[in-house]
């Protein structure tokens, strides 16, 4: 089946610092990812739809200068949480759509800011 | 109307059991039903997916049953094993909308 890496599976960085997220599709070309968070023991929320070679598409209520997404070709997309606060800590999910519907997971990145 | 509602919240069942888990729509332009799986600390797996053109899906353990008329489905997962105790999530979404809506998830535990 389709694979979806993220690097790295967990950092932890200082409060003020920025951090970068990657999401690959590694067997199949991805035109849309999308990035969602997830709080402990609740849903998946979206954040933004990435197209690639397009801006990002966020979510109402999220703030697009303080996630920045990049798709920047095919199998990668990015995305930087900028000058972290401690309400940033959280698990973020990637995922890439593979024909009309199905889409699948990367196996998430832990962020824990201190 | 994006909303997909799932139920139970959590659900025991012992080893070799039943585990029926219910999801309900609004929307009736979603076409297309998957159910994921995801253990702690990793992202979800797709397990099995519907469209609403056929009423009943099976995978192995895994089968989706469809209403349409109702706009419900609902996940039955026969000869539950200790091994699928996992989050459980229904989503929903339609081929002009790239989006997919997920349920609120149910924790499923098999005891032994």
């Amino acid at each position: 089946g389709a694979v979806v890496s993220q690097h790295p599976s967990w950092v932890i960085c200082k409060s003020g610092t920025s951090v970068k997220i990657e999401c690959r599709s590694l067997d199949f070309q991805a035109t849309t990812m999308f990035w969602y968070r997830q709080f402990p023991k609740q849903s998946l929320m979206l954040m933004a739809t990435s197209n690639e070679g397009s801006k990002a598409t966020y979510e109402q209520g999220v703030e697009k200068d303080k996630f920045l997404i990049n798709h920047a070709s095919l199998t990668l997309s990015t995305l930087t949480v900028t000058s972290a606060h401690p309400e940033d800590s959280s698990f973020y999910i990637c995922s890439a759509r593979a024909g009309i519907h199905e889409q699948y997971f990367g196996p998430g990145t832990r962020l824990t800011v201190t | 109307q994006q909303q997909v509602k799932q139920s139970p919240q959590s659900l025991i069942v012992q080893k070799g059991g039943i585990s029926i888990i219910n999801c309900a729509y609004e929307n009736t332009a979603f076409d297309y039903f998957p159910w994921y799986q995801q253990f702690p600390g990793k992202g979800p797996a797709l397990l099995i997916a519907i469209r609403p053109d056929v009423s009943e899906k099976k995978e192995g353990r895994f089968t989706i049953s469809f209403n349409k008329s109702a706009k419900q489905f609902s996940l039955h997962i026969m000869d539950s094993q200790p091994g699928d105790s996992a989050t459980y999530f229904c989503a929903a979404s339609w081929g002009g909308y790239q989006k997919v809506t997920f349920g609120t998830g149910t924790k499923l535990q098999v005891i032994p």
